[in-house]
Formats: C-alpha cells, sequence, structure tokens
C-alpha cells in the first residue's frame, strides 16, 4: 500500500507569512494528489487537486506543486481566515484507493 | 453549486448497524462523470476513505473497512447511504459525504459532516 507522510505536524506562523506544507509518497502516484482545508464545525474544503490545479472558487495565494514523490503546498501569504488543519490525499482508480497524510494544523504564531 | 447534507442518528450501540442519508442538491446522483463519497474523521485522528458509489450503482470500499459497509444510490429522492455493519466504538467519529469527477479522484464538495458515536 502507498504510504503518506505529511510535515511538519503542525507550524506557527503569522499573518502575512508564507506557508510551506510537504506530502511525501512512498512510491510514484502519477500526479493524483490532492489538498484540503479542514475547519472545526465547516465541511472540507478542496483547495489543490492533480498537484497544482486550483479548485474553483480558491484563492490564488494557495498553490501546488511536485517533485518526484514530494508534493508541496504553499500558501504565499497567510491570512486570517487560513488557520487551519492541511490534508494531502492520495487517489487512485485502479483500484480504487484514497489515502489521506495525518494532516498539517496552521495557529497562531 | 452542488450542496450535500447528512442525515441519520447521532448515536447507535455497539454491534448494530450505523446508517447515514445524503441529500443532493444543485446536481443529480445519476449525472455521469461523478463518484459520491463517503469519508470520516476519527477524534484526534485524521480523514479516512470510506468508500464511494458511482453514478452508475458502482461501488469500491476501503479495504480495512469493506466487509462491513454496503452503499446505495436513490436516484428518485436523489440521494446516496451508506451502511456500516456490526460497528464498535472505534466507528465514533464525524462522517462526511462527498461528490467529485472521477476524473480528477478529487472530493470537489462535502457535506458538513455528522457526529455518529457508538456506544451502549
Amino acid at each position: 500500500d502507498i504510504q503518506m507522510t505529511q510535515f511538519p505536524s503542525s507550524l506557527s506562523a503569522s499573518v502575512g507569512d508564507r506557508v510551506t506544507i510537504t506530502c511525501r509518497a512512498s512510491q510514484t502516484i502519477n500526479g493524483f494528489l490532492n489538498w484540503y482545508q479542514l475547519k472545526p464545525g465547516k465541511a472540507p474544503q478542496l483547495l489543490i487537486y492533480a498537484a497544482s490545479s486550483l479548485h474553483s472558487g480558491v484563492p490564488s495565494r494557495f498553490s501546488g506543486s511536485v517533485s518526484g514523490t514530494d508534493f508541496t503546498l504553499t500558501i504565499s501569504s497567510l491570512q486570517p481566515e487560513d488557520y487551519a488543519t492541511y490534508y494531502c490525499q492520495q487517489s487512485s482508480d485502479n483500484p480504487p484507493l484514497f489515502t489521506f497524510g495525518p494532516g498539517t494544523k496552521v495557529d497562531v504564531k | 453549486q452542488v450542496q450535500l447534507q447528512e442525515s441519520g442518528p447521532g448515536l447507535v450501540k455497539p454491534s448494530q448497524t450505523l446508517s447515514l442519508t445524503c441529500t443532493v442538491s444543485g446536481g443529480s446522483v445519476s449525472s455521469g462523470g461523478f463518484h459520491w463519497y463517503w469519508i470520516r474523521h476519527l477524534p484526534g485522528k485524521g480523514l479516512e476513505w470510506i468508500g464511494y458509489i458511482s453514478y452508475s450503482g458502482n461501488t469500491h470500499y476501503s479495504p480495512s473497512l469493506g466487509s462491513r459497509l454496503s452503499m446505495s444510490l436513490d436516484t428518485s429522492k436523489n440521494q446516496f447511504s451508506l451502511n456500516m455493519f456490526a460497528v464498535t466504538v472505534a466507528d465514533t467519529a464525524v462522517y462526511y459525504c462527498a461528490t467529485g469527477s472521477s476524473y480528477s479522484l478529487s472530493q470537489d464538495y462535502w457535506g458538513q459532516g455528522t457526529l455518529v458515536t457508538v456506544s451502549s
């Protein structure tokens, strides 16, 4: 099975900071890597799909990139509404399997 | 924009069946090219994919949960449902329904989630 590691597990940042979160796959996953934002009591939100495509309506300060088996979510300038937990997800369709990373909590510095 | 809403009992006894329904608006569960997902958030832990049902009714379940699952579509009510059999306290979680393109394999839209507690 493909394992997803995510780091850091938590980070503290200030409004305006550049934030980077990395997700590493245990093997090649052909770019089917998604990023989600989760806030308590709210519906999770898709941010990035297929490693680097911005989901409709998501602010452009969010971006995704890939280098080998390392996938990165970047928030270019952290906003107050961005304090949340972020999860990466590997997805495949042969066989169907969706594996989440353990999450990164972004809180106030 | 598609909207989803989970419904079902908030408390289930151990060994019984957890049954949840997701009501869809702004889209159709029989629309081609979409998957209809169930995902849960375990307390103090992360997200876990439970399974999905396609617009045609084909189902795919997490290997770790598959023997205890059943999913179905109700096109007349524009709903899809989850049954999880023989639950234990370890199944206590917030359960989400979601949908997304079968091409991008992402969950583009989510319900708000519903807390299900397994306790006697």
